[in-house]
């Protein structure tokens, strides 16, 4: 089962950032927090993952409280095209697959 | 180029016949994995490789039979297939380690009538 908690669904007004919250009270020391997306149709795609500190990539930001039980998932521009399926995964490393939620399906709008 | 690649896309079938899906991965990545997808959008993970072994194997029917002929190849081969094993299939890689990044392929729909 997976061990996150997300919001079934969000809109953001294209232009402005998309903050995509997630809960993960259960997390484990040696645990990461990953993101993972699926636009309609195709794989899912990595956005990014961190451990305990922020993370910054070019297509994300990665938010973690410091006590680790919640992130938030910043896309800072969005986009009609980051209308998708996104998810929040906690994995131990080394091998493990990856256990989806339900996700939060975001809706970019015009 | 295409990272993750499988064939068909689409798969068509009746009930009772055996097909496979292929997948590679031109990554150099030395695990590889296969997931499932259900009508419900619910994706699961049904095997892993690790440089050929198999080292996660759910509880997928033994219908169920992933073959790795080397590290960038994982085909998973179907017997007898049922009406519930419409779904999309996806194969995954990583490079083994602390943060392994897996990467998705685009997908098999497999539709058995």
């Amino acid at each position: 089962d997976a061990k996150t908690t997300q919001p079934p669904s969000m809109d953001c007004a294209e232009g402005r950032a998309a903050n995509l919250p997630c809960n993960h009270s259960t997390i484990s020391g040696n645990e990461y927090v990953y993101w993972y997306r699926q636009i309609h149709s195709q794989g899912p795609q990595y956005i990014i993952h961190g451990l305990k500190n922020n993370e910054t990539n070019e297509m994300a930001s990665l938010i973690i409280t410091e006590d680790r039980k919640s992130s938030t998932l910043i896309l800072p521009h969005a986009t009609l095209r980051d209308t998708a399926v996104y998810y929040c995964i906690v994995r131990a490393s080394r091998n493990t697959p990856l256990v989806f939620g339900k996700g939060t399906r975001l809706s970019v709008i015009a | 180029d295409t990272a993750v690649s499988q064939t068909p896309k689409y798969l068509v079938t009746q009930m009772g016949n055996d097909k496979s899906i292929k997948c590679e991965q031109n990554l150099g990545h030395d695990t590889m994995y296969w997931y499932k997808q259900d009508s419900k959008k619910f994706l699961k993970i049904m095997f892993s490789y690790n440089n050929k072994e198999l080292i996660i194997n759910e509880t997928v029917p033994n219908r169920f039979s992933p073959k790795s002929p080397d590290k960038a190849h994982l085909n998973l081969h179907i017997n007898s297939l049922e009406l519930g094993d419409s779904a999309v299939y996806f194969c995954a890689s990583s490079r083994s380690g602390n943060t392994d990044t897996q990467y998705f392929g685009p997908g098999t729909r497999l539709t058995v009538l």
